[in-house]
């Protein structure tokens, strides 16, 4: 079973530009998680999804970060603009839904110059 | 406001030496303890959920215990190959669906040959 696809792995970006990072989730996962990895923490909750619906955005910075995921499946992040302090690794999860355990893809890793 | 502590944030081991990671909790409605695994690039690796107190599981060399306000991650003999990073997360309660989880910092863990 193919797992959590990201892409791109990397990304440079000067501050005040845009970026936009995709995430395919696990085939038949109902809901998709996107985090926040800064360089030495663990990960941060961004957004959750519920097949195409938000869940839970309550950490998203909203005025900066937007995310969708069109027909319940793929999910794209954006930043715009991009801070210095958004550098850090966006990582991707999905589940079943419910008790069920979330995995992760390998992770973009972001860095705003 | 919902934490998770972990401890040692490094730890050095030579290869053979069994010893114990901490990870405590101060959540309101535990809804599932979960510890992942993070090799350098990637993204966490699913080992362990435990939902109640005095729950075990066990893979390999590595145990997982659950107490009532802290978990424990127990290797035995291990290996060179069990460096990594060990996250620890829990899943709280939360009204509408949302079951993000909240992670520690992470330790650090190095086996020497």
């Amino acid at each position: 079973e193919a797992g959590v696809a990201q892409s791109p792995r990397y990304k440079i970006i000067e501050k005040r530009q845009s970026v936009a990072f995709w995430c395919n989730p696990i085939s038949g996962h109902a809901t998709l998680y996107w985090y926040q990895q800064i360089l030495g923490q663990g990960p941060k909750l961004l957004i959750q999804f519920q097949n195409n619906g938000v869940v839970d955005d309550s950490q998203l910075p909203k005025d900066r970060f937007s995310a969708e995921r069109l027909k319940g499946v793929d999910s794209t992040l954006k930043i715009q603009p991009a801070k210095l302090e958004d550098s850090a690794v966006y990582l991707c999860a999905s589940s079943k839904g419910g008790k069920e355990t979330q995995y992760f893809g390998p992770g973009t890793r972001l860095l705003v110059l | 406001e919902d934490q998770v502590t972990q401890s040692p944030e490094a730890l050095r081991l030579q290869e053979g030496e069994s010893s114990s990671l901490n990870c405590s909790y101060t959540v309101s409605g535990l809804r599932g303890l979960f510890w992942y695994r993070q090799d350098p690039g990637k993204g966490p690796e699913f080992l362990f959920t435990l939902y109640s107190a005095g729950e075990e599981k066990e893979k390999e060399r590595l145990k997982a215990t659950l107490t009532k306000k802290e978990s424990f991650l127990h290797i035995t003999a291990p290996k060179p190959e069990d460096s990594a990073t060990y996250l620890c997360a829990v899943r709280m309660y939360s009204g509408g669906g949302a079951d993000g989880l909240t992670f520690g910092k992470g330790t650090h863990l190095i086996i020497q040959p």
